[in-house]
């Protein structure tokens, strides 16, 4: 059963960056996407991008173009986000997810999702 | 961007009751792609449905999705205790994919 964990709570400055990680079990990483989302308090979910793991493909929301690198270590089954130039309104709980279906990076779904971090930045 | 509008914000049942919440895009879905995901504090979110009216693996029954176009439905037959969260409505039928801004499933 393919399971996501994702490392714990950061506090970060404004203008700093904050790198998440995505840890993957289970055997899906060889053929599934791994997408990432945030939640910011009180506002719905955001989709930011994501990466194939074995081809390294990245597909980034224009929104987040130029401060988003999303990337994967195969041998380790983890993916990360970091995320750059970070602003007061970035402060969210930022998810991974398996993606769905195989290989893709446009029209998906998401199935399972790791528990979530929270990010908070703060002066 | 096809927008997606929930409806209602909130939905205050009590256990038992059938829970019905509304997903509605601003242009066609092709293919009927829509999935719903139920969100609880402190957990990591869970997916429903996907193409609109399959259920998800583990799932029960009690949860359905309908629809098509425009308009699409998640029913929760019998609201149990666990049920009740947050649950939001994805499309990844348009580029970019877009989420629902959320119903909240509260007791009454």
């Amino acid at each position: 059963q393919v399971q996501l964990v994702q490392s714990g709570a950061e506090v970060k400055k404004p203008g700093s960056s904050v790198k998440v990680s995505c840890k993957a079990s289970g055997g899906t990483f060889n053929s599934n996407a791994i997408s990432w989302m945030r939640q910011a308090p009180g506002q719905g979910l955001e989709w930011m991008g994501g990466i194939i793991p074995v081809s390294g493909t990245t597909h980034y929301a224009q929104k987040f173009q130029g401060r988003l690198t999303i990337s994967a270590h195969k041998s380790t089954t983890t993916a990360y986000m970091e995320l750059s130039s970070l602003r007061f309104e970035d402060t969210a709980v930022y998810y991974c997810a398996t993606t769905h279906p195989m290989f893709q990076l446009a029209d998906i779904w998401f199935d399972p999702w790791g528990q979530g971090t929270l990010v908070t930045v703060s002066s | 961007e096809i927008e997606l509008t929930q409806s209602p914000g909130t939905l205050s049942l009590s256990p038992g009751e059938r829970a019905t919440l509304s997903c509605r895009a601003s242009q066609s879905i092709s293919s009927n792609y829509l999935a719903w995901y139920q969100l609880k504090p402190g957990q990591a979110p869970r997916l429903l449905i996907f193409g609109a009216s399959s259920r998800a693996s583990g799932i029960p029954d009690r949860f359905s999705g309908s629809g098509s176009g425009t308009d699409f439905t998640l029913t929760i037959s019998r609201l149990e205790p666990e049920d009740f969260a947050l649950y939001y409505c994805q499309q990844y039928g348009g580029s970019p994919l877009t989420f629902g801004g959320g119903t909240k499933v509260d007791v009454k």
